[in-house]
């Protein structure tokens, strides 16, 4: 079946410094790719999705690029802030039945 | 724009409780989802919807009923509360086809006591 594996949290990071957070997966589909964003109190919402192999996604600095040949979708940030602070999922659509597999996610705390 | 509203925001049961959680949203979207978030877990797929009085089991149905009486609105019924059980339940609703975005509510947190 469909899974997605992402780097275990949390992760802790000063301002400043650059965020990595693995995300591989597995489909026998051709998948749709997502990163959502989970911030304190609220739901998740959507940071960006790439649809296509080979393509990048991005939003407020953060982006990934679907690697379909290493079945991966890595998280990347430059600089974080503290405001980046939150719990961050990475997800796929097989596009087939109407439904996203998420990750467990990864808490990032991100300090001063 | 739209929003999902869920009710109540914190519900607090007994053991073996039946309760209740609902959802409303005005997106006009076909489908609606209830996750399940425990703490360091990632969302689990209790049950969705595609159309109005449609169901469809996700990967955690067992012990959960769920109804989607009209387009706007999906309610997920616990049908007995588990002592010690704590969890938040995150509605969401979206175009029809698994690759379109997904929107949240803010949640409703169980405990159970």
């Amino acid at each position: 079946g469909d899974s997605v594996t992402q780097t275990e949290g949390p992760v802790t990071l000063s301002e400043g410094t650059s965020l990595t957070v693995n995300c591989s997966y597995e489909t026998k589909q051709y998948p749709t790719l997502f990163w959502y964003v989970q911030y304190p109190g609220e739901g998740p919402q959507l940071l960006f999705k790439v649809p296509k192999a080979n393509e990048k996604g991005s939003n407020r600095g953060f982006e990934a690029t679907y690697n379909k040949e290493a079945t991966s979708f890595h998280l990347q940030k430059a600089s974080v802030q503290e405001s980046d602070s939150a719990v961050y999922y990475c997800a796929l659509s097989d596009n087939s039945n109407n439904r996203i597999f998420f990750g467990d996610g990864t808490q990032l705390v991100v300090k001063p | 724009g739209g929003i999902i509203t869920q009710t109540p925001k914190f519900l607090i049961g007994q053991e073996g409780q039946k309760l209740t959680l609902k959802c409303q949203q005005n997106f006009n979207h076909d489908t609606m989802y209830w996750y399940r978030q425990d703490s360091g877990k990632g969302l689990r797929l209790i049950y969705y919807s595609i159309t109005e009085n449609d169901l469809q089991k996700g990967d955690l149905s067992e012990g959960y009923d769920a109804s989607r009486e009209k387009k706007s609105s999906f309610s997920l019924t616990v049908t007995s509360a588990q002592k010690n059980e704590m969890a938040v339940f995150l509605c969401a609703s979206s175009i029809t086809g698994g690759d379109y975005e997904q929107y949240f509510g803010p949640g409703t947190r169980l405990t159970v006591l």
